[in-house]
């Protein structure tokens, strides 16, 4: 069972350049959502969906595009990458167990992203 | 805004040995879950445990187990007979309900566990 898959595991790319992160998950987790990771800072969330055709912003959306036409796939889009969004990127997915709350988060193995 | 404070950026224990790392929370709603994710060099995130907050009852798997505090809004995680592969960072994390039906999952800055052997 893959889990949650993201590619690539590593990237350089140049200011200005543009990119996505891919994010796909075999699980049928209607929730997918996407962090960065910083030094001392935690994971703070990007952007979320959840389910195909909805998405939402998180704490930190500038600078990042995201849509879901699937379940399975919620990518990743830098515009113009520029240096602060240097970070360690992880792409996670959630079920709702019957609830009215989503579960834990199952996380991909991140990206570790510079941008030089 | 809702937040998760972890107050000890770093914390070191002797093999075999007991930790206690603490988390406190800020929210106004009744019903949420609160984890504990545990991160190595790997990078991997790896769910340790979690409490449903309207279970009274501590959650445990098998060293590991919280003290959850409803009322005072703590929820800390004790690793008992430490192991040299328990070391790493440590986040906890708070998933709220947003009126509107979103959904996020907030983390504190996270607590670097050394295992000294």
């Amino acid at each position: 069972n893959a889990g949650v898959t993201q590619t690539p595991k590593f990237q350089v790319l140049k200011t200005g350049q543009s990119m996505t992160l891919q994010c796909a998950q075999d699980m049928n987790h209607e929730y997918m959502s996407w962090y960065r990771q910083d030094p001392g800072m935690g994971l703070r969330l990007i952007h979320y969906s959840v389910g195909a055709g909805i998405t939402d912003q998180g704490e930190v959306p500038n600078g990042y595009n995201v849509s879901r036409s699937t379940t399975e796939d919620f990518p990743l889009r830098l515009l113009s990458a520029a240096p602060s969004q240097t970070s360690v990127y992880f792409c996670a997915s959630s079920y709702n167990s019957g609830g009215w709350v989503y579960t834990e988060a199952f996380f991909g193995q991140g990206t570790r992203l510079t941008v030089v | 805004a809702q937040t998760v404070t972890q107050s000890q950026p770093e914390m070191s224990v002797q093999e075999a040995e007991t930790v206690t790392l603490s988390c406190t929370y800020d929210t106004s709603e009744s019903d949420y879950y609160l984890f504990w994710y545990k991160q190595p060099p790997s990078r991997q995130m790896i769910l340790v445990i979690r409490q449903e907050a309207y279970k009274q009852q501590n959650a445990t798997e098998n060293r590991f187990s919280v003290n959850f505090q409803k009322a005072a809004k703590s929820f800390s995680l004790k690793i008992s007979d430490s192991q040299l592969g328990d070391a790493a960072m440590y986040f906890c994390a708070y998933r709220r309900w947003e009126q509107g039906g979103s959904e996020k999952l907030v983390f504190g800055k996270g607590t670097k566990l050394t295992v000294n052997p």
